[in-house]
């Protein structure tokens, strides 16, 4: 079946430095790809989404890049602070309406 | 601001035992959706519901029932609680084609 890998599991970095998590997907009429953080305690929340008709998308410090010919996509968190300490959850459907297939997540922990 | 409303955050059961998770959403949404997530195997679909009265199955159904009588609320039953259905459960809900809101989540031990 289709299924969506990411990597790493477990992330952690210094703060202030950037932190780049990548997903890859099997099924090529993929079209939606969000990014879901979940803190602790808490259900994931939708941080940031793409689609394929452009390559990438910013919003402050969090960026989505997404290259539809290697089927992967990646999140990039820069001057990272201890508030992004999640996990954090890729996923891809064809459009909005169908079911996401999501990625087993990582953690991301960010050292002071 | 969206309210997904999980009734219990931390349930106890035994083994056989019929368990009722309650999710309630306030914003007149479409679409619910059940989850279960365990470390490293992501988010997985148990069963969702396009609206009121309907529902399908996801990805793992198996021990699992769903019941939405109401828009605004979808059930999750587990007739014989199992201790392989020790988990965490997400319950989401979305308007048709937006993005998914979820609960804070049901942390069930079966014993």
């Amino acid at each position: 079946g289709e299924n969506v890998e990411q990597h790493p599991s477990t992330l952690s970095v210094q703060e202030g430095d950037s932190a780049v998590i990548k997903c890859t997907y099997s099924d090529s009429a993929s079209n939606y790809f969000p990014w879901y953080k979940q803190e602790l305690g808490k259900g994931p929340q939708l941080i940031i989404d793409i689609r394929s008709n452009v390559g990438e998308k910013k919003d402050q410090r969090i960026a989505v890049t997404l290259n539809k010919t290697a089927k992967h996509f990646s999140l990039h968190i820069t001057e990272t602070q201890p508030e992004d300490s999640a996990v954090y959850f890729c996923a891809a459907s064809r459009d909005s309406n169908y079911q996401l297939i999501w990625g087993a997540g990582t953690k991301l922990i960010i050292k002071p | 601001d969206v309210k997904v409303t999980q009734s219990s955050r931390y349930l106890v059961k035994r083994t056989g035992e019929k368990v009722f998770l309650e999710c309630v959403q306030d914003m007149d949404h479409e679409n619910m959706f059940w989850y279960r997530q365990d470390p490293g195997l992501g988010l997985r679909l148990i069963y969702f519901s396009y609206d009121v009265k309907m529902k399908e199955k996801g990805d793992i159904p198996e021990g699992y029932s769903v019941s939405r009588e109401k828009k605004e609320r979808f059930s999750l039953i587990l007739e014989s609680a199992s201790t392989n259905q020790t988990s965490m459960y997400l319950c989401a809900s979305r308007r048709q084609g937006d993005v998914l809101t979820f609960g804070a989540g049901s942390r069930l031990t079966v014993l």
